[in-house]
């Protein structure tokens, strides 16, 4: 199985800030990383796929980059709504696998 | 308006069975792979099983391989996944998924809790 590997785990940080999160996987998954969005008590919302198409109707300020086993995703200035967990996931192969979350919390 | 609406979540004693469902609307059901995904109390998600479009190609993570079967039906644009021998560390919110052939998910549903308890 693929290890998926978020860093940092949580994350505080203040409106305008930029902030980048990065995921690892345990051998490369080319180019099939994909980044959500989750907010208390809801399903989680596709930002990035294939790591650095922006899915349609997400903010520009988000962006995704890597290839093979590093990845980031990046807030160029963080708002008020970005606050939340994120989760990276590989779809490579199955067994389908997620990073383990980064709490962004404000500071 | 694409949409994903589960059903059939709710509260049952370890080793007895659930089945939930998911209503697929406003998009080509029969034409995307479909996924279930978890989520444990304040846990991560972790997939739990796919179905290709046709139904012919079927995986599972292994926790509940030999346990729980996805199944879907193109005639009535739904998803299922049948789960068999329960256990406490089943319990959690199981949302459905779409997406294309990449496996990313565009679309999920809002989700049905699973609790698992004597």
């Amino acid at each position: 199985d693929i290890q998926m590997t978020q860093s940092p785990s949580s994350l505080s940080a203040s409106v305008g800030d930029r902030v980048t999160i990065t995921c690892r996987a345990s051998q490369s998954v080319a180019g099939y990383l994909n980044w959500y969005q989750q907010k208390p008590g809801k399903a989680p919302k596709l930002l990035i796929y294939s790591a650095s198409s922006l899915q349609s109707g997400v903010p520009s300020r988000f962006s995704g980059s890597g290839f093979g086993t590093d990845f980031t995703l990046t807030i160029s200035s963080l708002q008020p709504e970005d606050f939340a967990t994120y989760y990276c996931q590989q779809s490579y192969n199955t067994p389908i696998t997620f990073g383990q979350g980064t709490r962004l919390e404000i500071k | 308006q694409v949409q994903l609406v589960e059903s059939g979540g709710g509260v049952v004693q370890p080793g007895r069975s659930l089945r939930l469902s998911c209503a697929a609307t406003g998009f080509s059901f029969s034409t995307y792979n479909m996924h279930w995904v978890r989520q444990a109390p304040g846990k991560g998600l972790e997939w739990v099983a796919l179905i290709s479009y046709d139904g012919n190609n079927i995986y599972y993570v292994d926790s509940v391989q030999g346990r729980f079967t996805i199944s879907r039906d193109n005639s009535k644009n739904t998803l299922f996944l049948q789960m068999n021998s329960l256990r406490a560390e089943d319990t959690a919110v199981y949302y459905c998924a779409k997406g294309p052939l990449a496996g990313y998910y565009d679309t999920w549903g809002q989700g049905t809790p699973v609790t698992v308890s004597a």
